[in-house]
């Protein structure tokens, strides 16, 4: 009930390619959904977040699209650089428990 | 910096020593968290402490002990640990419950149980 699954669990694309990740959740309670960058070496910071509210939100590059009925999430990047390698994790929480529920992660490669 | 400070950044310890991690914010935030990270698994919620009491204790063994003097401050203390124990130790901290944006975390404890 309270897992995040993510996919795929590592990702490969060329310098200005789409990269998408994917996440689906069974706890229709949640109601706040952040993904976090990571870099090696350092702490997974946050990039952007959504609430099930709307279906999609852009920041930059970045897009999170959501899919309330489905009970998935996803995020998008696009334009990809060789600096937007590192591991990608999907989140959610139910707002008034503040604990978040990751998912397992997703290494992504941007070749130059 | 994050706002978020852990020391050391990384700690090699043999299984009968005892060792603890330090974790501090400067971020007025009122709640902080105590994750382990281990290779190709999802963060795991070790603890919670929310305006300096524990809420939360998801069934870590007691060779893990959390102290929270105050609310910027967050200790892990570690004894008797076991090799599998050896993972990237994350402190992270958010403030409220109505404007809950997430954690800022710190870069981590690096810990290697030998």
């Amino acid at each position: 009930q309270q897992q995040v699954k993510q996919s795929p669990q590592s990702l490969i694309v060329q310098k200005g390619g789409i990269p998408i990740i994917n996440c689906a959740y069974e706890n229709t309670a949640f109601d706040y959904f952040p993904w976090y960058q990571q870099f090696p070496g350092k702490g997974p910071a946050l990039l952007i977040a959504i609430r099930p509210d709307v279906s999609e939100k852009k920041e930059g590059r970045f897009t999170i699209s959501f899919n309330k009925s489905a009970k998935q999430f996803s995020l998008h990047i696009m334009d990809s650089q060789p600096g937007d390698s590192a591991t990608y994790f999907c989140a959610a929480s139910i707002g008034s428990a503040r604990q978040l529920t990751f998912g397992s992660g997703t290494q992504l490669t941007v070749l130059p | 910096e994050t706002g978020v400070t852990q020391t050391p950044r990384h700690l090699v310890m043999g299984m009968t020593n005892k060792k603890s991690l330090k974790c501090e914010q400067h971020l007025g935030h009122n709640a902080m968290y105590w994750y382990k990270q281990s290779a190709k698994k999802p963060l795991e919620l070790m603890f919670v402490y929310s305006l300096e009491e524990r809420v939360e204790n998801n069934s870590v063994p007691s060779r893990f002990s959390p102290e929270c003097p105050n609310s910027s401050h967050l200790f892990l203390h570690l004894h008797t640990l076991q090799p599998e124990d050896s993972a990237l130790y994350l402190c992270a901290s958010s403030q409220g419950q109505a404007d809950f944006y997430g954690y800022t975390f710190g870069s981590g404890t690096r810990l290697t149980v030998v």
